[in-house]
């Protein structure tokens, strides 16, 4: 079954410290996988999708088949990246058929 | 405006009545989609519209919802004999691009449902 899991509801880091939101992901084929943020009072929004390799807002994220993982990584957190952050799997090639994940809160403690 | 737009933000109605979600995507935008969110879970896929035509449609729960594009821009979904259940952020979301590799969803604030 395609399932995609995110274990922690709550991470709380300091400012400056690193970060990693985990996301695992159960796919049987190619997968497409992206990371959505929702900032308090604001819609959810795309941050990143693995076929960019990109970094926004100083977020990373890679995608490891060997482990079905793609966690999202920042080296210094800022009190901005406070948010929800969702991982999601592109359930059908070529549409936004989406399964996400639960959902990891993360605050940012000054 | 310019973003996709959901009426009415919030609706509470009872067990067993009809309820009706409108959808405003972005103008210009084919693809639709509809979502729900429950209390501590992810979005989860409804429904997804290409154009005027239900493209997929395998995440409705029952045959108690239904949606509808019928000139291929505002969405209506409806609940037809209200469960708790059903109670949940309905979620919608418009897209230029098919593809999701090159394009972006955007989606609105949501219309929030309470079933008493």
């Amino acid at each position: 079954a395609q399932r995609v899991t995110q274990p922690e509801k709550l991470l709380s880091v300091f400012k400056g410290a690193p970060v990693e939101l985990k996301c695992n992901y159960s796919y049987s084929g190619s997968p497409e996988l992206f990371w959505y943020v929702q900032y308090s009072r604001q819609r959810l929004q795309l941050l990143l999708r693995h076929i960019s390799r990109e970094s926004i807002k100083g977020f990373t994220a890679d995608l490891n088949k060997g482990e079905t993982s793609f966690h999202l990584k920042k080296p210094f957190a800022q009190e901005e990246d406070s948010a929800m952050y969702y991982c999601a799997l592109s359930g059908r090639s070529g549409t936004y058929k989406y399964i996400f994940g639960t959902g990891t809160r993360l605050k940012v403690l000054a | 405006g310019a973003g996709v737009s959901q009426t009415p933000s919030n609706k509470v109605t009872e067990k067993g009545k009809y309820v009706e979600l409108r959808c405003d995507p972005i103008s210009g935008h084919t693809a639709l989609y509809w979502y729900r969110q429950s209390l501590g879970q992810g979005p989860e896929f409804l429904i997804y519209f290409q154009g005027t035509g239900a493209a997929d449609d395998s995440g409705l729960p029952n045959d108690r919802f239904f949606a509808v594009r019928p000139e291929g821009s505002v969405s209506t979904l409806k609940i037809q004999r209200t469960e708790r259940g059903d109670s949940a952020v309905y979620l919608c979301a418009s897209s230029i691009n098919r593809d999701p590799n090159t394009g972006e969803l955007f989606f609105g604030e949501g219309s929030r449902l309470t079933v008493l």
